[in-house]
């Protein structure tokens, strides 16, 4: 059981471009998530979804979009980078809205240069 | 605004003993959830403890345990015994629909 697996581990960007942060579960769970990690901060909510085809804007959504065409992926895309993004980014999912079972990946470290 | 404040950026603690780590939030619900979470250097995020608004009760985790003051709209973490392994960050987590995290105790652990 892979759990929430999150796509690349580091990357490193120059301003303007773009890149796309892949995560996939494997638990079947309708709840996915993204937060970013500043250093010394706790985390942000960008985007979360409740299910296929489902999305919505969390605290902090300016600058991504994302999908979710299946149950299992829940990719986060990153137009026109700026320093600003410069963040660790973490997926997470949950069979429900209690966040009694939250299961986050590894994280993706970005730089924005 | 739903906030949640860790006011104490750094903590320490010899194996052994007792630490406790400070969280408190601001909320017009009645209903909701907190969270203590554990961020070893890993990065994984790891659920150490949850507490439901309305138990009275405070949760217990084997050597974890909170002292949830509602009134008062705070819920500590006290970690009994700590371990060399229980080094980490911590972070305390309030909800309703989402998960909003306070900004994270690091915990060292000397032998």
């Amino acid at each position: 059981n892979a759990g929430v697996t999150q796509t690349p581990k580091f990357r490193i960007l120059k301003i303007g471009q773009s890149m796309t942060l892949q995560c996939a579960q494997d638990m079947n769970h309708n709840y996915m998530y993204w937060y970013r990690q500043d250093p010394g901060m706790g985390l942000k909510l960008i985007y979360y979804s409740v299910g296929a085809g489902i999305t919505d804007k969390g605290e902090v959504p300016n600058g991504y979009n994302v999908s979710r065409s299946t149950t299992e992926d829940f990719p986060l895309r990153l137009e026109l980078a700026a320093p600003s993004q410069t963040s660790v980014y973490f997926c997470a999912s949950s069979p429900d809205r209690s966040y009694e079972k939250l299961f986050f990946g590894s994280g993706t470290q970005l730089s924005v240069l | 605004a739903q906030t949640v404040t860790q006011s104490q950026p750094e903590m320490s603690v010899q194996e052994a003993e007792t630490v406790t780590l400070s969280c408190t939030y601001d909320t017009s619900e009645s209903d909701y959830y907190l969270f203590w979470y554990k961020q070893p250097p890993s990065r994984q995020m790891i659920l150490v403890i949850r507490q439901e608004a309305y138990k009275q009760q405070n949760a217990t985790e084997n050597r974890f345990s909170v002292n949830f003051q509602k009134a008062a709209k705070s819920f500590s973490l006290k970690i009994s015994d700590s371990q060399l392994g229980d080094a980490a960050m911590y972070f305390c987590a309030y909800n309703t629909d989402k998960l909003i995290f306070g900004t994270g105790t690091r915990l060292q652990v000397f032998p």
